[in-house]
């Protein structure tokens, strides 16, 4: 069954450039690739999704390689509202599976 | 306006008690979900519904049952709860499956004692 694998936590700059890795090694032709973040206390947010193209929108930026096996969030400037758990998800008309996410620590 | 809802916020039980969460969106969305999230912070899909048609059910205990009145809603409804069905439950709403993103809705933290 496909899966996807991220790491534990991150930590990040003030008004940087992140990379959020994300590798599902298993996805299937009809998977997209989902990017979802958690605020404390909150239901998770819509960041960003793909299918094999990059894509970009006033969020994020969303890297997809080549072979499909991994992807890799941007975000082109954190900032300190962007301190969340980042999730990375695979879905298809049958199936949804979450990663364990990623905790992002954004230091002031 | 709140584009998905849950109520309660809150749920404290005993275990053995019958008890349902409610999830309505005004979105005019035809796909709704259920998610459980436990005290690692997994968040794992429960449930489906495409135009009040299962479409996952994943391996969940058939003391849960959604309930699909209509396609602006999806109750979930759990019997003989365990302490282990301790967790935060997430409702979602979406256009379709697979390419369309998900609103969530606040969650429901569920206490069974």
């Amino acid at each position: 069954d496909a899966k996807t694998t991220q790491p534990n936590s991150m930590e990040s700059n003030e008004e940087e450039p992140v990379h959020l890795p994300c590798n599902h090694s298993t996805i299937s032709g009809t998977d997209y690739i989902h990017w979802y973040r958690q605020l404390p206390s909150q239901g998770p947010e819509y960041v960003i999704h793909g299918l094999t193209s990059n894509v970009n929108n006033r969020m994020a930026s969303l890297a997809i390689a080549e072979d499909r096996k991994s992807s890799t969030l941007i975000l082109h400037r954190a900032t300190l509202r962007d301190a969340a758990v980042y999730y990375c998800i695979l879905r298809r008309w049958d199936k949804i599976i979450f990663g364990k996410g990623t905790r992002l620590h954004i230091l002031p | 306006d709140t584009a998905v809802s849950q109520t309660p916020k809150y749920l404290v039980t005993q275990m053995g008690n019958d008890k349902s969460i409610k999830c309505e969106q005004n979105l005019g969305h035809d796909t709704m979900y259920w998610y459980k999230q436990d005290s690692k912070k997994f968040l794992k899909i429960m449930f489906s519904y495409n135009n009040k048609e299962l479409i996952i059910n994943e391996t969940v205990p058939n003391r849960f049952s959604p309930k699909s009145p209509d396609k602006a809603h999806l109750n979930l409804h759990i019997n003989s709860l365990e302490l282990g069905d301790s967790a935060v439950y997430f409702c979602a709403s979406s256009f379709g499956q697979g390419a369309y993103e998900q609103y969530f809705g606040p969650g429901t933290r569920l206490t069974v004692t």
